[in-house]
């Protein structure tokens, strides 16, 4: 069984951009949560989708935001990109609907120059 | 809100011994998960063991075991027969039962454990 993809690995913007990345979740898992991790702040939770439906929301702004596709692909968004939201983004699968277990990808490392 | 702490930032082992890693959680709720998860240099996010509230037994997973003391909101981590490989970042977690709906993980702000050998 193919694991959690993240894409891209590695991204570099600059201030006030956008981006989006992108989780691909284990075949059969509806469930994809995203986590900004930061030396700072350590691992915050972002949002959670289950079957194209956003059912929680961590404490973050309204710059970052995210969907689900019918395939339960995921992918988050954040515009107007500050020197603080440079983290390691980690998404995570469940199979739902109350999983025990959550199924991390490797991360996107985002740089703010 | 819960809450998760690691008082130890860093700790180190030798070799073959044992460490335990220690962490303390603050919850109102009495159906939960406690989570140990392993980040090693390659920043992939690896479970290492689980913990159901309701069960009183301990959980073990080959040379990693957990001392679960749910009236002392304690769950530390020890790690048996300590190997090289095993030099990660570890982090506590918290999730509460399946009887709400939100699956999220508290995370504490983790160990970073060193191997020598």
């Amino acid at each position: 069984k193919a694991g959690v993809t993240q894409t891209p690995r590695y991204l570099i913007k600059t201030r006030g951009q956008q981006v989006t990345l992108s989780c691909s979740p284990i075949s059969g898992h509806r469930s994809v949560s995203w986590y900004q991790q930061t030396p700072g702040q350590g691992l915050q939770f972002l949002f959670e989708y289950f079957s194209e439906t956003q059912r929680n929301k961590g404490n973050f702004p309204g710059r970052f935001s995210g969907r689900q596709f019918s395939n339960s692909r995921s992918e988050m968004n954040v515009s107007t990109l500050e020197l603080g939201d440079s983290a390691l983004y980690l998404c995570a699968c469940g199979d739902d609907p109350a999983y025990n277990e959550q199924f991390f990808g490797p991360g996107t490392r985002l740089t703010v120059l | 809100a819960q809450t998760v702490t690691q008082s130890q930032p860093e700790m180190s082992v030798q070799e073959a011994e044992t460490v335990t890693l220690s962490c303390t959680y603050d919850t109102s709720e009495s159906d939960y998960y406690l989570f140990w998860y392993k980040q090693p240099p390659s920043r992939q996010m690896i479970l290492v063991i689980r913990q159901e509230a309701y069960k009183q037994q301990n959980a073990t997973e080959n040379r990693f075991s957990v001392n679960f003391q749910k009236a002392a909101k304690s769950f530390s981590l020890k790690i048996s027969d300590s190997q090289l490989g095993d030099a990660a970042m570890y982090f506590c977690a918290y999730r509460r039962g399946s009887g709400g709906s939100n699956y999220k993980l508290t995370f504490g702000k983790g160990t970073l454990l060193t191997v020598n050998p």
